[in-house]
């Protein structure tokens, strides 16, 4: 299995607070994946990153921001969060991009409820 | 409307039958996946395809290019391979990432 780790697997808190969601990697991989998945939408990208400090917007990046100062850690912050961002959210990995397509590699998600 | 739908949403079968799950996409791909999730929520890839067949054990992947289609065959089916699965594509000249179907989930009943 690929080396992905998330933190925290499961989160209460309240509207309104800051949270930040980490995901870890020993697979030395350049490309780094965020997604929320919510009943009836399936699986969404946030944000992705190409390399350290190199992000960039999804399909649904509105209220997240992302950082990558190293290549093991990607960080996904909501600033304030908001009840319509409880969801899960997982991690990828891959190893490449462009017509080299490689397969992505998940972790086992964070389950995240805003009250 | 969806870039990637599944059909069927749920699948219930018996033990030993074929199994058949359906992807059509309307965008320009450069690669499609398959996943599978199970219910404690882990996804794994199962396929990544961007022409003709791949077959891995019980499990074979086809990709139509022109038509836009692929399918997910599961030979001799068993109750271990309940699952979501999910079909997602990496759009062509696009945003990295993958748009993913909303999954077929499949109950193998004994």
């Amino acid at each position: 299995d690929a080396g992905i780790t998330q933190s925290p697997r499961h989160k209460v808190t309240e509207t309104g607070t800051p949270v930040t969601l980490r995901c870890h990697q020993t697979e030395n991989h350049r490309y780094m994946y965020w997604y929320r998945q919510d009943p009836g939408h399936g699986l969404r990208l946030i944000h992705y990153s190409y390399g350290v400090k190199d992000t960039d917007k999804g399909e649904v990046s509105d209220g997240y921001s992302v950082s990558r100062s190293k290549t093991e850690d990607f960080l996904l912050t909501l600033e304030s969060a908001t009840s319509s961002q409880t969801s899960v959210y997982f991690c990828a990995i891959s190893a490449s991009l462009g017509d080299s397509n490689q397969p992505q590699h998940f972790g086992d998600g964070t389950r995240l409820s805003i009250l | 409307k969806n870039e990637v739908e599944q059909s069927p949403q749920n699948l219930t079968a018996q033990e030993g039958e074929f199994i058949t799950i359906n992807c059509s996409y309307s965008v320009g791909i450069s690669a499609l996946h398959w996943l599978q999730q199970h219910p404690g929520g882990g996804i794994v890839s199962l396929f990544m395809l961007s022409s003709g067949k791949k077959k891995h054990g019980r499990l074979i992947a086809t990709i139509n290019i022109q038509e836009k289609h692929s399918s997910l065959h599961i030979t001799a089916s068993h109750p271990r391979d309940s699952a979501v699965y999910i079909c997602a594509v990496r759009k062509r000249g696009g945003a990295d990432g993958l748009t993913f179907g909303k999954g077929t989930h499949l109950i193998i009943q004994p």
